[in-house]
């Protein structure tokens, strides 16, 4: 089983509708992120969480908003999607007291909004 | 605007030849840089890392130069492999920044 695990790996939803994203790990990590992947435009964190109680706006973080239900949880929701959401999303965590910058992904949630 | 760029989209090398993949950024804050590894429908994995006190770091077949005047790195692979082939992405953080700013990943296929 993997450490960190996206559902859904794949979405088609509509222009206006909510969407949510879900992560879960099992490695025991404290920090947990979610970033976007575009062609031509690399990963992009959008809000990422260093513990339970603390959430914080990454790079581009309009139109998304998360949630840490648990240490282990952390979900990316869309409030009102439109097709320039249209991306990669990845989940990933990592550990403050492990090596700086190591994070482990998830595989992946293909978004696509028509 | 990119702060980290990776120019090269993508790269053909020989098995058992030297890959060089190059990153370049503009945020002179940057001190800490990291390659990470991406293979198609998987997520990133870390490779390597360099702070800005060092000029280079290696692992196994894995070296990452840092020239800091010229606010350029990069990954050599020595002799490369086929399961190397992947996308590279390189990433950067500000001194005690809180998040990594990434290129756009150059696409390494190697020949076997």
């Amino acid at each position: 089983d993997a450490d960190v695990t996206q559902t859904p790996r794949n979405r088609i939803t509509k222009t206006g509708k909510r969407i949510m994203l879900e992560c879960s790990q099992t490695k025991g990590h404290d920090r947990m992120y979610w970033y976007r992947q575009d062609p031509g435009l690399g990963l992009r964190l959008i809000y990422y969480s260093f513990d339970v109680k603390d959430i914080n706006k990454g790079e581009i973080s309009d139109g998304y908003s998360v949630s840490r239900q648990a240490q282990a949880k952390f979900s990316l929701s869309l409030e009102s999607a439109i097709p320039n959401q249209t991306a990669l999303y990845f989940c990933a965590t990592s550990d403050s007291g492990g090596r700086e910058g190591e994070a482990f992904f998830g595989q992946g949630t293909r978004l696509t909004v028509v | 605007d990119q702060q980290v760029k990776q120019n090269s989209p993508s790269l053909s090398v020989q098995e058992g030849r030297i890959s060089i993949l190059n990153c370049d950024y503009t945020n002179s804050m940057f001190d800490y840089f990291l390659w990470y590894k991406k293979y198609p429908a998987e997520g990133p994995t870390f490779l390597i890392s360099i702070s800005s006190i060092k000029d280079k770091n290696e692992d196994g077949r894995f070296t990452v130069f840092l020239n800091k005047s010229a606010k350029h790195l990069s990954l050599h692979i020595v002799p490369s492999q086929p399961g190397d082939s992947a996308v590279y992405f390189c990433a950067a953080s500000e001194v005690s920044g809180n998040q990594f700013y990434f290129g756009t990943g150059t696409s390494l296929t190697v020949i076997p």
